[in-house]
């Protein structure tokens, strides 16, 4: 099983749809999870963050996090083309005083206009 | 506005070639990463630094080896350049008093061996 999985797409949606990605992480004692945008052929871009259970908003994105689940999904209101790019989840740990990262393989998402 | 540099955005190097990736950041974080990024593999750790002239292995550190004199600069060094290692480099920093504890990326660098 692997450590972080997501699924790899592509997701379709069209424009002004709300996009929901999703990821799941084996390690339960994880503490930390990310969602990183990557256009292709550029780097990773930080674009949310999120420790505790629950929804967190910013914008038009929303970072969900169920422990007990171990499920961490984002939600993309009104999706605009320019949504368009993978989509990493991120999953932190603290393994022998460093905090480990943990990336998944990303999941493409394509908005339709 | 740029925060985390790397020194070639594509770099093409023959088999057996020592090869040398920069990266330096301007953030005073005190964390920086090396990873390889391949289609269907995501981002796999190479190796990192929690300190100057401190280093880790990370999950395929094989053919690689790294440098931390300065704070700002995180080298990775390829001992003798394979076809294997043709992948797309990341360098990353954080802080851990940083409140996201997120890592800024470079733009990342593009090595072709061959």
């Amino acid at each position: 099983q692997k450590e972080v999985e997501q699924n790899s797409g592509p997701l379709s949606v069209p424009e002004g749809a709300i996009a929901s990605l999703n990821c799941t992480y084996s390690d339960r004692v994880s503490q930390s999870f990310f969602w990183y945008r990557q256009y292709s052929g550029k780097s990773p871009e930080l674009i949310m963050s999120i420790y505790s259970n629950g929804d967190k908003e910013d914008g038009r994105f929303t970072a969900q996090l169920n422990k007990a689940s171990q499920y961490v999904s984002l939600l993309i209101r009104d999706s605009q083309p320019s949504d368009s790019a993978t989509y990493l989840c991120a999953v932190s740990l603290n393994s022998g005083g460093y905090q480990k990262v943990t990336f998944g393989t990303g999941t493409k998402l394509q908005v339709i206009p | 506005d740029v925060k985390v540099t790397q020194s070639s955005r594509y770099l093409v190097k023959r088999t057996g070639e020592k090869v040398f990736l920069e990266c330096v950041q301007d953030m005073d974080h005190e964390n920086m990463f090396w990873y390889r990024q391949d289609p269907g593999l995501g981002l796999r750790l190479i190796y990192f630094s929690y300190d100057v002239k401190m280093k880790e292995k990370g999950d395929i550190p094989e053919g690689y080896s790294v440098s931390r004199e300065k704070k700002e600069r995180f080298s990775l060094i390829l001992e003798s350049a394979s076809t294997n290692q043709t992948s797309m480099y990341l360098c990353a920093s954080s802080s851990p008093t940083d409140t996201n504890y997120g890592y800024t990326f470079g733009s990342g660098t593009r090595l072709t061996v061959v």
